[in-house]
């Protein structure tokens, strides 16, 4: 079965500089969120996209964004880095409204270090 | 904020021993999930509670909800290394509307061959 894909799956930047990071969702998933998990910590939301609507934020700093396109991939914009951004990001979809409750499935991840 | 508060952080096992972690909130919870994340790996899905004082069991899992759906826990039996990992339980958001979670902190499993 096709999974949720993330790219690059590890990334190197300096301070000041800015990242991308990419996420497939799987097919006719409508849903897709962002948690950026730091080392030994749980997975922390950052924001979500409902059918290419933001939906909801959580603790996204400022510097960065995102946004869903019409394919339903998402992109996370990362500005100005700071070592304190240096994490796994993950990328999560979901089927929002099936019966039971929304099930999350994560991709990947992207390891993020700032230098 | 809503907080989902778990514990133990770390369990380390003798294989063959079973192993418990817990999953508590001061609210009441629409349903709670559990997510395995190996090291190095991603967190995944194992299951989702919804009903108050449901039982649900995978082999050698059992999750419970309880009765008032405050809290949860994971139960596993005989633990052999294959289960070492990080257990999280995770809630939906209030006032979230398509669904982000709230994670616990984890329970960190250390199993000893």
């Amino acid at each position: 079965a096709a999974g949720v894909i993330q790219s690059p799956r590890h990334l190197i930047k300096e301070k000041r500089e800015t990242a991308t990071l990419k996420c497939y969702p799987i097919p006719r998933h409508d849903t897709v969120y962002w948690y950026q998990q730091g080392p030994g910590q749980d997975p922390q939301f950052l924001i979500s996209f409902y059918e290419k609507m933001q939906s909801d934020k959580g603790s996204i700093p400022d510097r960065f964004s995102a946004q869903q396109f019409s394919d339903y991939h998402s992109e996370l914009n990362m500005s100005s880095l700071e070592l304190g951004d240096s994490a796994l990001y993950f990328c999560a979809s979901s089927l929002v409204g099936v019966a039971g409750g929304v099930v999350q499935y994560f991709g990947p991840g992207t390891r993020l270090t700032v230098t | 904020g809503q907080q989902v508060m778990q514990i133990p952080q770390y369990q380390h096992v003798q294989e063959g021993e079973d192993f418990t972690t817990y999953c508590n909130s001061s609210t009441t919870l629409s349903n709670i999930q559990w997510y395995k994340q190996r090291p190095g790996g991603h967190p995944v899905f194992l299951i989702q509670l919804v009903k108050s004082g449901e039982v649900k069991k995978q082999k050698r899992l059992t999750f419970q909800f309880g009765e008032a759906k405050k809290n949860s826990s994971l139960h596993i039996t005989a633990t052999q290394t294959t289960d070492v990992g990080t257990y999280f339980c995770a809630a939906l958001s209030y006032g979230g509307s398509q669904g982000n979670l709230i994670f616990g902190k984890g329970t960190k499993l250390s199993v000893k061959p």
